[in-house]
């Protein structure tokens, strides 16, 4: 079955970087497109960009655009997303989404917490 | 900057009906927009519910509905339960940006 394992929680100072892994499985990795989307706590969700499983398209959202870089792992079908630059605003869960055609939106992981703190 | 608007709250009876809404600062929403659904429970990731519209994932409930309505993306329950007491987002396509709504809290009272 389909299944978007990401990594685990992480605490980390500000100034600091982030990496998030997003592992699957289930289908045919290079055929889909990968969404990261965050949330704070109490608040909305926030697209943060994505990465197609060839790698050959990625765009990062204006806001993001300098502190995110996303990649990928055909070899063990994850996607990761890493962020620098932390300060206590990026504190939020990261989410990884599968797009199978046309803005479906249709698996996610499970989230994984990031926390920001001195 | 592109701004997508919901109800920030809505309540309705059990066995009830109701619609919540997903507009636009740009205008009128349209199929173009790809309007996708999402209900989240809290501390769980969010939920698919409806894509393109109208269309529904294999395990949305029927009791579920999407659909253009006066210029914004709908989703409609009908015959409300319990369970679907929950926050719903909408998200919107604008050609190479996804933005998503700020959320309906859904209450079931």
């Amino acid at each position: 079955q389909v299944r978007l394992v990401q990594s685990g929680a992480e605490v980390k100072e500000p100034g600091a970087s982030v990496k998030v892994s997003c592992k699957t499985s289930g289908f045919t990795f290079i055929n889909y497109y990968f969404h990261w989307m965050r949330q704070a706590p109490g608040q909305g969700l926030e697209c943060m960009g994505w990465i197609n499983g060839n790698g050959n398209d990625i765009k990062y959202s204006r806001k993001f655009q300098g502190r995110v870089t996303m990649t990928r792992d055909t070899s063990t079908n994850t996607v990761y997303m890493e962020l620098s630059g932390l300060t206590s605003d990026d504190t939020a869960v990261y989410y990884c989404a599968r797009d199978s055609s046309a803005v479906r939106f249709d698996y996610w992981g499970q989230g994984t917490l990031v926390t920001v703190s001195s | 900057q592109t701004v997508v608007t919901q109800e920030p709250s809505l309540t309705v009876s059990p066995g009830g009906t109701v619609t919540l809404t997903c507009a636009s600062s740009t205008g009128a929403v349209t199929s173009g927009y790809s309007p996708n659904w999402f209900q989240q429970k809290p501390g769980q990731a969010p939920r698919p519910l409806i894509y393109s519209t109208s269309n529904k994932h294999s395990w949305t409930p029927a009791r579920f509905s999407g659909s253009l309505l006066g210029g914004k993306a709908a989703l409609t329950l009908s015959r409300v339960q319990p369970e679907d007491e929950a926050d719903y987002y909408c998200l919107l396509y604008y050609g190479g940006a996804y933005v998503f709504g700020p959320g309906t809290k859904v209450t079931i009272l």
